[in-house]
């Protein structure tokens, strides 16, 4: 167990929708990335929250935005759902940015289906 | 950003030491060497990580070359548990890269 924990566990969506996926990092960590992780395939970066601002983010479309709480939970939200952004989505957290030496906890995901 | 390059796959015997390489031979300075690993569809986990100098925890021990442009992932007695996606990464401030990673397998 780390302490990062996401919900839903699963969720299947319809083409178009839009869809919001959470994440509680864990106690005292500040920092929270997001990812996506299609099958086969290694997690990949969409952006990252550092004390409620987005700092820093990967090749993915304007339609995946994020927040960050000021508790440092943070949510995930993709409109106009496309049938390709069907893949794990995994929530990190870590304990400072600026600090190389602290290693980030991973929640176990969620399992988003786009029909 | 610096970048990694680890083989797509090794095998292992079950109760033998699992060594698993990584080429990381742009990292900087300041720049930490991490590993994790992804068992089937969970999250990844952490294992563990170093600047320049060997490390080692309860779960692995981690070398890194004195030029720090590789280093090598120590399982010292592999279980089918260990069978998993291990990634080699060297994180810049804002974002963490995932390369394919090494696929081990454990065999009984």
């Amino acid at each position: 167990e780390t302490g990062v924990t996401q919900s839903p566990t699963h969720l299947i969506k319809t083409r178009g929708q839009q869809v919001t996926l959470r994440c509680s990092s864990q106690s005292g960590h500040n920092t929270v990335s997001w990812y996506q992780q299609a099958l086969g395939q290694g997690p990949q970066f969409i952006f990252q929250y550092y004390r409620e601002e987005e700092n820093g983010r990967g090749n993915f479309p304007p339609r995946f935005s994020g927040l960050q709480f000021p508790n440092y939970s943070s949510e995930l939200n993709v409109n106009a759902l496309e049938l390709d952004d069907s893949a794990l989505y995994l929530c990190a957290s870590s304990l400072a940015l600026w600090d190389p030496n602290t290693e980030a906890f991973f929640g176990q995901g969620t399992r988003l289906t786009v029909v | 950003d610096a970048k990694t390059t680890q083989p797509p796959s090794m095998d292992c015997a079950e109760g033998r030491a699992a060594n698993l390489p990584c080429n990381h031979s742009t990292i900087s300075g300041n720049e930490y060497v991490y590993w994790y690993r992804q068992i089937h569809s969970q999250g990844p986990q952490y294992i563990i990580h170093g600047l320049k100098n060997n490390e080692t925890n309860e779960m692995a021990s981690l070398i890194i070359t004195e030029d720090r442009k590789s280093s090598t992932l120590i399982l010292p007695h592999a279980t089918l548990r260990d069978t998993a996606v291990y990634y080699c990464i060297v994180p810049p401030y804002d974002k963490v890269i995932f390369g394919p990673g090494t696929s081990l397998s454990v065999i009984p």
